[in-house]
């Protein structure tokens, strides 16, 4: 299974909600990637989980809260965002972290904030 | 911090002909990678290049990794209507992968 999930593949919400992105991996990957790419840019790094810890919190706004319950998993809570954080969110995960992963990404979630 | 650039930005083709997209570096790279996005899709891994000099095959594709590990080149021949896509070139700094601006590939068939 080379397979990254990512639900919900699409999700509305408005500035006051909080809600969920959910990954999933079963390759036995131990590094795990949360991105944001908006339209024509390419993807940008928020956080890296490594054996799940954080290990990289790209100087993220605290409105976008990462969770990794386990290997497998890793979670994208959201709340009080803005109109501007409206993206593609790229779930990706990778070997072990190091400098020549690979790294897999799931097909996304696209945010839309009202 | 590194920053890695590509041109051009966009490209159109007709099909059958050759494209090449190019990868610029701020910084020495330990290795890049390549990969592609369809319209609507993920990025998907294609390739890395690790060495000097370095040059790889994958059927119609080839790649090239620049002496100074500083550039890298993408280059298509006779492309085709499922080239379509934008390829992005990516470098690790530590431990984290900082893609180029990528190259958005049009072709008409």
């Amino acid at each position: 299974d080379t397979e990254v999930t990512q639900t919900p593949k699409h999700l509305v919400m408005g500035m006051t909600n909080k809600k969920s992105l959910k990954c999933e991996q079963h390759m036995g990957h131990r590094a795990m990637y949360w991105y944001k790419q908006k339209a024509k840019k390419p993807p940008e790094l928020m956080f890296v989980y490594s054996y799940e810890k954080l290990s990289i919190n790209e100087s993220v706004p605290s409105r976008f809260s990462p969770e990794c319950p386990n290997s497998s998993l890793l979670n994208l809570h959201l709340h009080a965002l803005q109109p501007e954080d409206s993206a593609l969110y790229l779930c990706a995960s990778s070997q072990r972290g190091g400098y020549t992963d690979t790294q897999y990404f799931g097909p996304g979630t696209r945010l839309t904030v009202l | 911090g590194q920053q890695v650039m590509q041109i051009p930005q966009y490209q159109h083709v007709q099909e059958g002909e050759d494209f090449t997209t190019y990868c610029n570096s701020s910084t020495t790279l330990s290795n890049i990678q390549w990969y592609k996005q369809r319209p609507g899709g993920h990025p998907v891994f294609l390739i890395q290049l690790v060495k000097s000099g370095e040059v790889k095959k994958q059927k119609r594709l080839t790649f090239q990794f620049g002496e100074a590990k500083k550039n890298s080149s993408l280059h298509i021949t006779a492309t085709q209507t499922t080239d379509v896509g934008t390829y992005f070139c990516a470098g690790y700094a530590g431990n984290m992968l900082t893609f180029g601006g990528g190259t958005r590939l049009m072709v008409k068939p």
